[in-house]
């Protein structure tokens, strides 16, 4: 692996079930992202973790849950997906030890479709 | 709030010089990040700004004044492959990244 991996690429959903979307990174980073984007809307922070065993909400983190139980790894579980959950996803990860180190890296997404 | 305001969409032609200008009303400032984003990819980091001045890097650079909440991306000798979106974002005191809504800059021949 190198960089940042997420699976899958894309998925159809039924609307009510649920569905993980798996995130993992080898560049030993501190803190991790998930961001939707929609088309005008650039990307919207969903949830965050600045380090293992931590997370945070972020703009639009209704219908979302994340863990974090690992440095490498943080899924973004749809417990009871609905429509306007169709969106592109984006993970990201960054070292956060101060000023370009903050740079964020970004996994190729995943395309989820929920009908 | 916190916003950051940058064009819709832009055309250039090969070969000319285009200016991508953000503006940026944040809670605090750490930074100021330029991504580029090609349609259906992930975006790539061009350029970090944290402190007033250009950054030159190859064809692109970065300019950034703090006190106008003022930013904006040149590109020189434009190629089609520099067609894509270029994203604008801030790193805010809480140290989270402020998206703007992205430029879609069209390359034409």
């Amino acid at each position: 692996i190198a960089g940042i991996t997420q699976a899958p690429t894309s998925q159809i959903l039924a609307a009510g079930r649920r569905m993980t979307l798996r995130c993992t990174q080898d560049m030993r980073h501190n803190a991790m992202y998930w961001y939707r984007q929609d088309l005008g809307l650039g990307l919207r922070l969903i949830h965050y973790s600045n380090t293992a065993g931590t997370t945070g909400k972020g703009e639009v983190p209704d219908g979302y849950s994340v863990s974090r139980a690992n440095t490498d790894d943080f899924p973004l579980t749809l417990a009871s997906a609905v429509p306007s959950q169709t969106s592109v996803y984006f993970c990201a990860s960054s070292d956060t030890s101060g000023g370009a180190t903050d740079t964020q890296y970004f996994g190729p997404g995943t395309r989820l479709t929920v009908l | 709030g916190q916003n950051i305001d940058q064009p819709t969409e832009m055309t250039a032609t090969e070969g000319a010089i285009v200016q991508i200008n953000c503006t940026y009303q944040t809670s605090g400032f750490n930074g100021l990040f330029w991504y580029q984003q090609h349609a259906g990819e992930a975006p790539t980091f061009l350029s970090y700004n944290v402190l007033d001045g250009l950054e030159e890097k190859g064809r692109f650079s970065s300019f950034l004044s703090r006190s106008k909440g003022y930013s904006y991306l040149l590109l020189k000798e434009l190629q089609m492959k520099d067609s894509a979106s270029y994203l604008c974002a801030v790193l805010d005191s809480n140290y989270q990244l402020i998206w703007g809504a992205g430029t879609k800059l069209i390359i034409k021949p």
